[in-house]
């Protein structure tokens, strides 16, 4: 199976401290889409950025960013100064081929302490 | 406002009861999809559908069925068939291009208990 891998289980950190969640997929298809969701408390999950794998460029958004390197299949999540609001546990996901299917990571719960 | 509404929010059943689950989507999406997530996981998807009255079998479909008669409405089935239902059941929707780019939306979410 094609999957997608987020190696760090739970993390701990400080507020206002800057943290990455890592992300490696593994994929035969040489077109594909990537995201990143936000799941707080209340359990709905939030998206937070779509990728293709044709745009290598970083992004951010405000205090987030991502790193997207094609070549060592990853697809990393920054977030700078972390704010306890941040505190959920966040998904990494791969579209698998035209039918819109994700393949989820095990997700990374993140806990920032004030 | 658009969006995306699951119900109930808790849901308790008896062992060898059927159960439905409700989603309802007014964003006009096609694409519509259920997954299961259970604790310290990732989500699993169930069933999917990307037009009325057509939906296919995901990964985990044994013990639940789905009917999609209307655009916006997608529900689930936890039939008695299902092993290990206790979960937290999610509901997304997508425009459903055909191309596999679409995001994904998600509802709040059921939790489903079997007592």
């Amino acid at each position: 199976a094609q999957k997608v891998t987020q190696a760090q289980t739970e993390i701990s950190v400080v507020e206002k401290e800057d943290v990455t969640l890592d992300c490696v997929y593994e994929t035969r298809d040489t077109t594909y889409y990537l995201f990143w969701y936000k799941q707080p408390p209340s359990g709905e999950l939030v998206f937070l950025i779509r990728r293709n794998s044709f745009d290598e460029q970083n992004e951010i958004s405000g205090r987030y960013s991502w790193n997207f390197q094609k070549s060592t299949s990853s697809f990393n999540f920054t977030i700078t100064a972390s704010q306890v609001v941040d505190s959920a546990v966040y998904f990494c996901a791969r579209a698998s081929g035209n039918t819109g299917k994700l393949i989820f990571g095990q997700g990374t719960t993140l806990q920032v302490k004030p | 406002d658009g969006g995306i509404t699951q119900s109930p929010k808790y849901l308790f059943r008896k062992e060898g009861q059927n159960v439905t689950l409700s989603c309802e989507q007014n964003l006009n999406h096609d694409a519509m999809y259920w997954y299961r997530q259970d604790p310290g996981q990732g989500l699993r998807l169930i069933y999917y559908s990307q037009i009325v009255n057509d939906f296919q079998k995901g990964d985990i479909a044994e013990g639940y069925s789905v009917s999609r008669e209307k655009k916006e409405s997608f529900p689930l089935t936890v039939t008695s068939a299902q092993k290990n239902p206790t979960a937290f059941y999610l509901c997304a929707s997508s425009i459903a291009s055909g191309t596999g780019t679409d995001t994904q939306y998600f509802g709040p979410g059921t939790r489903l208990t079997v007592l």
